[in-house]
């Protein structure tokens, strides 16, 4: 069975920090990585693709890294609206995503 | 600007049935393939289905294989989901997506709640 796994689990950051969120997959995928950001009752947002690729309009503090099974999503200097869930997301084997990280406030 | 509405989420008791519809706008809808994705409230993400172009290829997620079926109308701009024989682990909120190689965008989702 394939899984992506996540971690940490929670993240506790102040703003300015560098956050540092991790997604291992139990196989390769390749580049087939995708980052989304969730806001407490909004839908997912796709902020990275193919695994170090910004989307439209995404911050340039948003970078993501990685290929194979270890990937990994950077905020470089986080705002105060970067505090929410992040899920990757893989499309090399079927669909799956992660069990998320919450970046929260310290 | 590109636009995905979803509705027709209710309270369904057990073996009952539902159909999900999504609204899209602001983009050439007969262009996408189209998925469903579903989340139980404060929980992770999980793919339920998705459609070709033109509706004659759909997959599904082993879980709603049989009950589940993915559908579309290109002329309405519409993307359905019927789902029979529902069950307390399907309730959660199903989210509308389209896919440009990526999910993305997502509609707003509608909450599907089995219980008796």
């Amino acid at each position: 069975e394939f899984v992506l796994t996540q971690s940490p689990a929670t993240l506790s950051l102040s703003p300015g920090d560098r956050a540092t969120l991790s997604c291992r997959a139990s196989q390769s995928i390749s580049s087939y990585l995708a980052w989304y950001q969730q806001k407490p009752g909004q839908a997912p947002r796709l902020l990275i693709y193919d695994a170090s690729k910004r989307a439209t309009d995404i911050p340039a503090r948003f970078s993501g890294s990685g290929s194979g099974t270890d990937f990994t999503l950077t905020i470089s200097n986080v705002e105060p609206e970067d505090f929410a869930v992040y899920y990757c997301h893989q499309r090399n084997n079927w669909y799956s995503f992660g069990q998320g990280t919450k970046l929260e406030i310290k | 600007e590109v636009q995905l509405v979803e509705s027709g989420g209710d309270l369904v008791q057990p073996g009952g049935s539902l159909r999900l519809s999504c609204a899209a706008s602001g983009f050439t809808f007969s262009a996408h393939w189209m998925h469903w994705v579903r989340q139980v409230p404060g929980k992770g993400l999980f793919w339920v289905a998705r459609i070709n172009l033109d509706g004659t290829t759909t997959n599904y997620a082993d879980s709603v294989k049989g009950r589940f079926t993915i559908s579309r109308d290109n002329a309405r701009d519409t993307l359905y989901l019927q789902m029979n024989n529902l069950r307390g682990e399907d309730t959660a909120l199903y989210y509308c997506v389209r896919e440009s190689g990526w999910f993305d965008p997502w509609g707003q989702g509608t909450l599907v709640t089995v219980s008796s």
